[in-house]
């Protein structure tokens, strides 16, 4: 398995410029989510789905957007790039149900800078 | 948004020592869990609680879900160079389908 994969490692935008980062697992989990991770600031939650279809504002959303077409993917859109979307981007999933299913599995991450 | 409270913030301490931290909320958490962040890396989980008063191990590392449910303890035993990183605590209540995570604590080790 390879786990929570993320794609691109590192991207450079320039102000306004679109972009989309892919989150893939091939674990089966139900639930996915998107963090950023600045300085000092820890973990914060962008969006998460809880299922295929569907999807739900984390405590960060503005200025992103997100679609789980399929249970496997999880993808995150930025429309028009700010310079304070500077971060590095963590994916992370989990099970639905059954024991241990609050652990969350976390991608190698996204360092994306917009200029 | 909510953030669980982690201390030390970072420690620089020397190969061989044991190693303690603590993170504690005004909440009552149902599940404590305990990441580990490398440089350039993504969090990957230590240990999970799942019990009030619950003590677990995994390897040198020991992990404890406080009585009041409120807090959670990581201990290193015997530190050593590769557990240089940040450890991050993460707690779930009720039956949230998300993780409140903790500010980080930085560790330094020096031979």
């Amino acid at each position: 398995n390879a786990g929570v994969t993320q794609t691109p490692k590192f991207r450079v935008l320039k102000t306004g410029q679109s972009m989309t980062l892919l989150c893939a697992q091939d674990m089966n989990h139900e639930y996915m989510y998107w963090y950023r991770q600045d300085p000092g600031m820890g973990l914060r939650l962008i969006h998460y789905s809880v299922g295929e279809g569907t999807t739900a504002k984390g405590e960060v959303p503005d200025g992103y957007n997100v679609s789980r077409l399929k249970k496997q993917n999880f993808l995150l859109g930025l429309e028009s790039a700010a310079p304070s979307q500077t971060s590095v981007y963590f994916c992370a999933s989990r099970k639905n149900h059954g024991g241990n299913s609050y652990e969350q599995y976390f991608g190698p991450g996204t360092r994306l800078t917009v200029t | 948004g909510q953030q669980l409270n982690q201390s030390p913030q970072s420690m620089f301490i020397q190969e061989g020592e044991d190693v303690s931290m603590n993170c504690t909320s005004s909440s009552i958490f149902n599940t404590w869990l305990w990441y580990k962040q490398d440089p350039g890396e993504g969090p990957v989980l230590l240990i999970a609680l799942y019990k009030a008063g619950e003590l677990t191990s995994n390897g040198r590392l020991t992990a404890q879900f406080g009585i009041t449910r409120k807090d959670s303890f990581l201990n290193i035993s015997a530190s050593i160079p590769s557990d240089v990183g940040i450890y991050f605590c993460a707690g779930q209540s009720g039956t949230a389908s998300k993780l409140t995570f903790g500010t980080g604590t930085r560790l330094q080790v020096t031979l």
